[in-house]
């Protein structure tokens, strides 16, 4: 059963500060590493890919991907109130199939 | 580029009835993926098309069927609805290559589908 796990949260910062978002994954296989963004009551909106062990960067966002821990992140920098969502980290490792961790609840407050 | 849609956006049904949804993904993209999302379960991947062909489909029962035309829109079923059939089911589009940082889901804005 290939399953990815993360903190339903929330996770509470303020403002500016690092938010930091955790995801382990059990499949061995899995090679690439989404992370989408999904605001109450909207469709999943993707942020970040990941398929390398390291950090990838983009702007104020950082996925990390440790592959022999199973383990990604996202970082988001100078956090915001707008920021404030479910982060649902998502991997693969075959044709468009994603396989979903629950999602973890961001609070941003000003 | 027009983005992935879904018809009908909102959708109200009885116990035992079925329901058809529809999925029209972004031009030039020929995979569509059909995913439901409950509270209580999050996001589960129902079953993907490519080139009007299931290639890959997830554990749910044979109610949840799914089809694709030749023009890459895609419908799924869902028949003798039941109460725990409830979700937002959203479908997502990608070219339908091996997932990479230029072949990403794209997802529609999803169908409300209550159960009563």
């Amino acid at each position: 059963q290939k399953e990815v796990e993360q903190n339903s949260g929330p996770l509470s910062v303020p403002e500016g500060a690092i938010a930091s978002l955790n995801c382990t994954y059990s499949d061995r296989g899995s090679q690439s590493f989404f992370w989408y963004r999904q605001y109450s009551g909207k469709s999943p909106e993707l942020i970040m890919f990941i398929y390398s062990n390291g950090d990838k960067e983009d702007g104020r966002f950082t996925a990390q991907l440790n592959k022999a821990s199973q383990y990604v992140s996202l970082l988001i920098r100078d956090s915001q109130p707008s920021d404030s969502a479910t982060y649902l980290c998502a991997g693969t490792s075959g044709y468009s199939t994603l396989t979903f961790g629950k999602g973890t609840m961001l609070l941003v407050s000003p | 580029k027009a983005g992935v849609t879904q018809t009908p956006r909102y959708l109200i049904k009885t116990r035992g009835q079925q329901v058809t949804l529809s999925c029209s993904p972004i031009s030039g993209h020929r995979s569509v993926s059909w995913y439901q999302q409950t509270p209580g379960q999050g996001l589960q991947f129902l079953f993907e098309y490519f080139s009007e062909t299931q290639r890959n489909k997830g554990n749910f029962p044979g109610r949840f069927s799914g089809r694709q035309f030749s023009n890459s829109r895609s419908e799924m079923n869902v028949s003798t609805l039941e109460l725990g059939d409830s979700a937002l089911y959203l479908c997502a589009s990608s070219s339908g290559l091996r997932p990479t940082s230029t072949d990403t889901q794209y997802f529609g804005p999803g169908t409300r589908l209550t159960v009563l």
